[in-house]
């Protein structure tokens, strides 16, 4: 059973950045996708961005600017920089892992992290 | 960019049959998953490639789509049943997964 594990501060000051990291257990991170998603307090699930096992990324077009998403297969983890952050940047960050994209051109989230809640405040 | 639209909520009595809407432009042509969140938890996957569904998921969930709308129903609802549901499709525009507004499903 795939498990995923996020880790981090809870606590960023407004114009730092937030780091995080997710750390995978129980399977393999080739021929996966990794993805980072968070959700603002009441609010609906946002896709940041994803990695392939190998190190290409793909990003939110509306935080593209400030997100750089990395990974290291020896440690089993992929993690989540983003720069400038303010209160807008306050929510629930979730790693989640991605399948790879199906012969009808889609895919989606088979395994989720618990979350961490990030709070961005001086 | 892709947008998702559902309703904030749908109540349903326990045991009847809830409906939960998905609209989006031309959605019928997409491939819609879901994913149901209760209060506190993290999202869990509960179907796949429009009406497919993970292993320990209850045939009580199902999906179906056509034209501009996807739905997912969940028959002979439980009080268990009760949480956020979201669909999601992949916006092949940006290469990018996007979810809907999210809908609030309450068994009363």
């Amino acid at each position: 059973q795939v498990q995923l594990q996020e880790s981090g501060p809870g606590l960023v000051k407004p114009s730092e950045t937030l780091s995080l990291t997710c750390t995978v257990s129980g399977g393999s991170m080739s021929n996966y996708y990794w993805g980072w998603i968070r959700q603002s307090p009441g609010k609906a699930l946002e896709c940041i961005g994803y990695i392939y096992y190998s190190g290409s990324t793909n990003y939110n077009p509306s935080l593209k600017s400030r997100v750089t998403i990395s990974v290291d297969t020896s440690k089993k983890q992929f993690s989540l920089k983003l720069s400038s952050v303010t209160a807008a940047d306050t929510a629930m960050y979730y790693c989640a892992r991605l399948l790879p994209i199906d012969r009808t051109g889609t895919t989606w989230f088979d395994y989720w992290g618990q979350g961490t809640l990030v709070t961005v405040s001086s | 960019s892709y947008v998702l639209t559902q309703p904030p909520s749908v109540t349903v009595a326990p045991g009847q049959t809830a409906s939960i809407t998905c609209g989006g432009n031309n959605i019928g042509s997409k491939s819609v998953h879901w994913y149901q969140q209760k209060p506190g938890q993290a999202p869990v996957l509960v179907v796949y490639d429009d009406n497919d569904r993970p292993s320990g998921i209850p045939e009580r969930f199902s999906g179906s789509h056509s034209g501009n709308t996807a739905t997912l129903t969940i028959s002979r609802v439980e009080a268990g049943d009760e949480a956020d549901f979201y669909c999601q499709v992949w916006d092949r525009s940006y290469d990018h997964p996007v979810f809907g507004t999210g809908t609030k499903v309450t068994v009363l």
